[in-house]
């Protein structure tokens, strides 16, 4: 079975630059998360989409980043402008719906590696 | 929401067993308790999930009690390739919107020789 796919791996821009990163969730996964992993710190959700809907987007700086999962399969995410405090790893995430049973899986990729300078 | 309480960091040692310990007091009703681990350049990685009692599978073993406030999550024979950072979950299903995955800051293990 594929995992998440992400692209790019890495990605350097200049401060106000934007970048857009994208991801590719398993066939069939319902539930799509995008995280922030900041160096020495645990992920940070950013946006959690469940096909093409946003539930959770609390914690998105929704004056620079803005994510979107058209047909609620492929998900991109973008940053415009970057800060220097953007530099991270962003991870994207996804899970198969839940069925019968209250809890599931969730399934990472490997993140693209941004650095803002 | 549920938040979660780890050591920061244990060292151990090839062979040995590990337990490493998560608190969660304010945990609900409907919230498994999940564990991830992470290696360096890599996306988290599930272990295991559990919602009481103990729960085994072919790498780890976690351990709830009645109360549900805390786990335990056993390594048993720890090998240097066990070095990784290890995170405690605390999440329910968002009533048709997916699972909420909280990290927090996780338990850096290292294991040496």
């Amino acid at each position: 079975e594929a995992g998440v796919a992400q692209s790019p791996r890495y990605k350097i821009i200049e401060k106000r630059q934007s970048v857009a990163f994208w991801c590719n969730p398993i066939s069939g996964h319902a539930t799509l998360y995008w995280y922030q992993q900041i160096l020495g710190q645990g992920p940070k959700l950013l946006i959690q989409f469940q096909n093409n809907g946003v539930v959770d987007d609390s914690q998105l700086p929704k004056d620079r980043f803005s994510a979107e999962r058209l047909k609620g399969v492929d998900s991109t995410l973008k940053i415009q402008p970057a800060k220097l405090e953007d530099s991270a790893v962003y991870l994207c995430a996804s899970s198969p719906p839940a069925g019968r049973r209250l809890n599931t899986e969730a399934f990472f990729g490997q993140g693209t590696r941004l650095t803002v300078v | 929401l549920a938040k979660t309480t780890q050591p920061i960091s244990m060292d151990s040692y090839e062979g040995q067993e590990v337990n490493i310990t998560c608190s969660h007091n304010n945990i609900a009703t409907n919230d498994y308790i999940t564990w991830y681990q992470q290696f360096p350049s890599q996306g988290p990685r599930f272990i295991i999930q559990g919602y009481k009692t103990k729960v085994t599978n072919e790498v780890a073993s976690l351990f709830i009690p009645a109360d549900r406030k805390s786990s335990t999550l056993s390594l048993p024979r720890v090998s240097l390739s066990d070095t990784a950072v290890y995170y405690c979950l605390v999440g329910g299903d968002l009533t048709g919107g997916g699972n909420k995955l909280t990290f927090g800051t996780g338990t850096q293990l290292k294991v040496e020789l």
